[in-house]
């Protein structure tokens, strides 16, 4: 079946400027994770979303990142004014439900901020 | 919050050789413990996963193993092949919390 998809797969924008990251889940998933991977670097927990719920959005790194998703599904992250030190891969994953912990990585977005 | 710390960071052996990667943690609340591998390009994709209820797992060449005591988690993989070529993550997360903590990443290469 089809699993989590993301879009633009690479992006590269000017210092200054605002991006949209999309994501796709897992048809049926109600978790959805955003990472941010940095190059040489582990995964950082930026929100996540179950549900209905409000979600945790305790690692967002600055004000200028917010992230939504609509009607239970699709997830756009938004990052404003974007610096150079906001290039990394940004990841997303989807998983059944909360408490289910198996999760499904996108193949993520690779934003470079020049 | 949670620390997860990985070692080695690069690692490379022989084709039919063993790989053992380590990680470590600080949060005792921490109880599930999953492996990921990540292809160049690619997302990560889990591999194995142990719960604190369990002190070994295996599937085929991978074992996963967790010594809750000391707050340390393994993952072993056996008579290794170059497919096997990756980074490896590993993280920890408490069943009620929302987060998952990753480690650093190990870029194994097994070579021919």
């Amino acid at each position: 079946g089809a699993g989590v998809s993301q879009s633009p797969s690479n992006k590269v924008t000017e210092k200054g400027k605002d991006v949209e990251l999309r994501c796709d889940p897992i048809s049926g998933h109600t978790a959805l994770y955003w990472y941010r991977q940095s190059l040489g670097q582990g995964l950082e927990f930026l929100i996540y979303f179950q549900g209905n719920s409000a979600p945790d959005k305790s690692g967002l790194p600055s004000d200028r990142f917010s992230a939504e998703r609509t009607g239970g599904s699709v997830s756009t992250l938004t990052i404003q004014r974007t610096q150079q030190e906001d290039s990394a891969v940004y990841l997303c994953a989807s998983s059944l439900q909360r408490g289910e912990e198996t999760q499904y990585f996108g193949p993520g977005t690779r934003l470079l901020v020049l | 919050g949670e620390n997860v710390e990985q070692h080695p960071s690069t690692l490379s052996v022989q084709e039919g050789d063993s790989a053992v990667i380590k990680c470590t943690y600080s949060d005792s609340a921490s109880n599930y413990f999953p492996w990921y591998k990540q292809e160049l390009g690619k997302g990560p994709q889990l591999i194995i996963d142990i719960r604190s209820n369990v002190g070994e797992k295996k599937d085929q060449r991978i074992a996963v193993t967790l010594n809750k005591t000391a707050k340390h988690f393994s993952l072993h993989i056996t008579e290794t092949q170059p497919e096997d070529s990756a980074v490896y993550f590993c993280a920890a997360k408490k069943v009620a919390g929302n987060q998952f903590y990753f480690g650093t990443g190990t870029s194994l290469t097994v070579i021919p």
